[in-house]
């Protein structure tokens, strides 16, 4: 059971462009989560979202940035006119809904220039 | 107000020792849950233990247990016999509530160094 798959693993963009961040759950699991961490900080929540709905996303800033997790495919974050100040890793995190481990990805290191 | 404390902003222990890693966290909820997660220089995060709030036991997994003190809001990681492979970042981190959905709230993380 492959666990849970985040692509780019890495990012580069420049100030003014878009980034998109994949997120691929584990097989069967319906919730994801993401997570930011800027440098020498702990992960904060940004947005929680099962199939087609965004169920909480009181973390997200409330411009440039947008989730989505479609029926079909990975869950995308998604940001638009990037700035250096959102250079970060990004972690996304699924749940079976039984257990109550979240199971992270391996994160995407975004890095603004 | 910090939900999640940790006053440790590094450690150093000599390997094959035991370490105590603090965590403090505030919640006016009865059911919560307390996690501990690794994070090696590669950047990955580990989940390493559990504690729900109504659990009477303290969680042990392997090397690691969590000293878990209700009445002070404590949720210490205790790593025996450090291994130089220990070596990490660590977050403390709680849910609260009992909903599965909820979100994890992380502490700032302590660097552990194991020397040889």
């Amino acid at each position: 059971n492959a666990g849970v798959m985040q692509n780019p693993r890495h990012l580069v963009r420049r100030r003014g462009q878009e980034a998109r961040l994949r997120c691929s759950p584990m097989k069967g699991h319906s919730h994801v989560y993401w997570y930011r961490q800027l440098p020498e900080e702990g992960l904060k929540f940004m947005v929680y979202l099962q199939k087609e709905n965004i169920i909480d996303e009181s973390g997200m800033p409330k411009e440039r940035f947008s989730a989505e997790f479609p029926k079909e495919g990975p869950s995308i974050l998604r940001i638009q006119q990037v700035v250096r100040g959102d250079s970060a890793a990004y972690f996304c995190a699924s749940l079976p809904g039984t257990h109550d481990e979240q199971f992270f990805g391996p994160g995407t290191r975004l890095t603004v220039l | 107000a910090q939900k999640i404390t940790q006053t440790q902003p590094g450690m150093f222990v000599q390997e094959k020792e035991a370490v105590t890693l603090d965590c403090t966290y505030d919640t006016s909820d009865q059911s919560y849950g307390l996690f501990w997660y690794k994070q090696p220089s590669s950047g990955e995060m580990i989940f390493l233990i559990y504690q729900g709030s109504y659990d009477e036991q303290n969680a042990t997994e392997g090397r690691y247990s969590l000293n878990f003190q209700k009445a002070r809001k404590s949720a210490n990681l205790v790593i025996s016999a450090s291994q130089l492979g220990d070596s990490a970042m660590y977050f403390c981190a709680m849910r609260e509530g009992r909903e599965y959905g909820n979100k994890l709230v992380f502490g700032a993380g302590t660097i552990l160094r194991v020397k040889s």
